[in-house]
């Protein structure tokens, strides 16, 4: 199973809205991250987690708030966003702690923010 | 800073043709070198990757590519495509032996005339 689920696919929030975007992948990697992808441009990375752990945050706005409760699952909690908010977030697994470790994208969340 | 650049940002061609996208990398210490492509509706995949020994690496439905490190590239080349190559392709640098960092570059969109 070379598969990342990624859920809700779409999703439409206010700015006042709180919610989560829910990451899954069951492959055993221990690595797991968080990109966003504006349309036409490449994916940027958010977060990495590794072994459960935030090990990387790309300076993103705290109204971002990544949680890993255990090595299968990542979620993303959404707070007070902005319209440029949206995106496609895409979560990805490796099997490894390092960047030599072929990275497995989901489908993504589209996110709408009015 | 660190980037990737792709210099072809749309590429059309028609059916037997011969493909090359570029990618150029400004970094100067090791680097993790990728190709994903993104079918359309589908999500990002792994083509093909390169992280050490012969500079010349092959991939899936019969990509590959060249490292060239005094050129700081990693062009990828097919030598005749398929209607069904159609898509959106990413170079994406892994930066230094030691990290989890990716960077994509702004990626290619192909498309194949039948």
């Amino acid at each position: 199973d070379t598969e990342v689920t990624q859920t809700p696919k779409h999703l439409v929030m206010g700015m006042t809205n709180k919610k989560s975007l829910k990451c899954e992948q069951h492959m055993g990697h221990r690595a797991m991250y968080w990109y966003k992808q504006k349309a036409k441009k490449p994916p940027e990375l958010m977060f990495v987690y590794s072994y459960e752990k935030l090990s990387i945050n790309e300076s993103v706005p705290s109204r971002f708030s990544p949680e890993c409760p255990n090595s299968s699952l990542l979620n993303l909690h959404l707070h007070a966003l902005q319209p440029e908010d949206s995106a496609l977030y895409l979560c990805a697994s490796s099997q490894g702690d390092r960047n030599q470790e072929t990275q497995y994208f989901g489908p993504g969340t589209r996110l709408l923010v009015l | 800073a660190q980037s990737v650049s792709q210099h072809n940002h749309h590429v059309i061609l028609s059916e037997a043709a011969s493909l090359e996208l570029g990618c150029n990398y400004s970094y100067g210490g090791t680097v993790n070198l990728f190709w994903y492509v993104q079918y359309p509706g589908q999500h990002l995949q792994l083509l093909l990757k390169y992280f050490s020994g012969d500079p010349l690496v092959k991939g899936i439905k019969g990509f590959e590519a060249e490292f060239i490190k005094s050129k700081f590239s990693f062009n990828l080349r097919k030598p005749s495509v398929q209607w069904s190559d159609t898509a959106e392709y990413f170079c994406a640098v892994g930066l230094g032996s030691g990290t989890y960092k990716y960077i994509f570059g702004t990626g290619t969109r192909l498309k194949v005339l039948a």
